[in-house]
């Protein structure tokens, strides 16, 4: 099993291009998860689906969109990137949303914003 | 609200020196707890969990709730602990709330 993929695994977009960053996970997992990370500021919940069907807003959704396409895939679109939006982008997956369940990770997507 | 507090952005030892890495949160109920662990070029990835009590790579965690804290230990460090630690709590939202992560150098 591959786990959880992300691609594309490096982007440089300019400030107002959109892209969407893909991530899809073969674990069977119900809850999927987007996060940003930067230096000094920790992983931060961008948006998270708790089940195919449902997305939720987390910490920092602004600036963003995402798209549970099927149970197994979790898209994340920045319509017009800004340089505020230079990370690293963490898909994650869950068996559920609950209090005791382990997040499994992608390899991450690192974004420049010029 | 839960918080998740990693005091240490750095934290640097020797090779067989003790190691601490401090985790404090805040949440008035009962929290799951966890550290999460990202060495060079890989994914992050579960080390351990305090409901399951055990030892991973001789880690260990014990949930201290009178000081609400969840500080990861490990007796003699190793250089491959060199890696990114992040604390994680699950409270009532069931999302977890990670810490902003300590950056553990072991040197030879």
């Amino acid at each position: 099993n591959a786990g959880v993929t992300q691609t594309p695994k490096f982007q440089v977009l300019k400030t107002g291009q959109s892209m969407t960053l893909q991530c899809a996970q073969d674990m069977n997992h119900n809850s999927m998860y987007w996060y940003r990370q930067d230096p000094g500021m920790g992983l931060r919940l961008i948006y998270y689906s708790a089940s195919e069907g449902t997305t939720d807003k987390g910490e920092v959704p602004n600036g963003y969109n995402v798209s549970r396409l099927n149970k197994r895939e979790f898209s994340l679109r920045l319509e017009s990137a800004a340089p505020s939006q230079t990370s690293v982008y963490f898909c994650a997956s869950s068996v559920g949303v609950g209090r005791t369940y382990e997040q499994y990770f992608g390899p991450g997507t690192r974004l420049t914003v010029t | 609200a839960q918080r998740v507090t990693q005091p240490e952005k750095l934290l640097s030892v020797f090779k067989g020196a003790p190691v601490e890495l401090k985790c404090n949160y805040s949440y008035s109920g009962s929290p799951e707890l966890f550290w999460y662990v990202q060495y060079s070029r890989q994914r992050l990835q579960l080390l351990l969990r305090h409901i399951s009590r055990e030892s991973i790579k001789g880690f260990t965690a014990d949930l201290n709730k009178g000081e609400t804290s969840f500080h990861l230990k490990k007796p003699f460090a190793q250089e491959e602990d060199s890696a990114m630690y992040y604390c994680a709590l699950s409270g009532g939202s069931y999302i977890p709330t990670f810490g902003r992560g300590t950056s553990l150098i072991v040197h030879p």
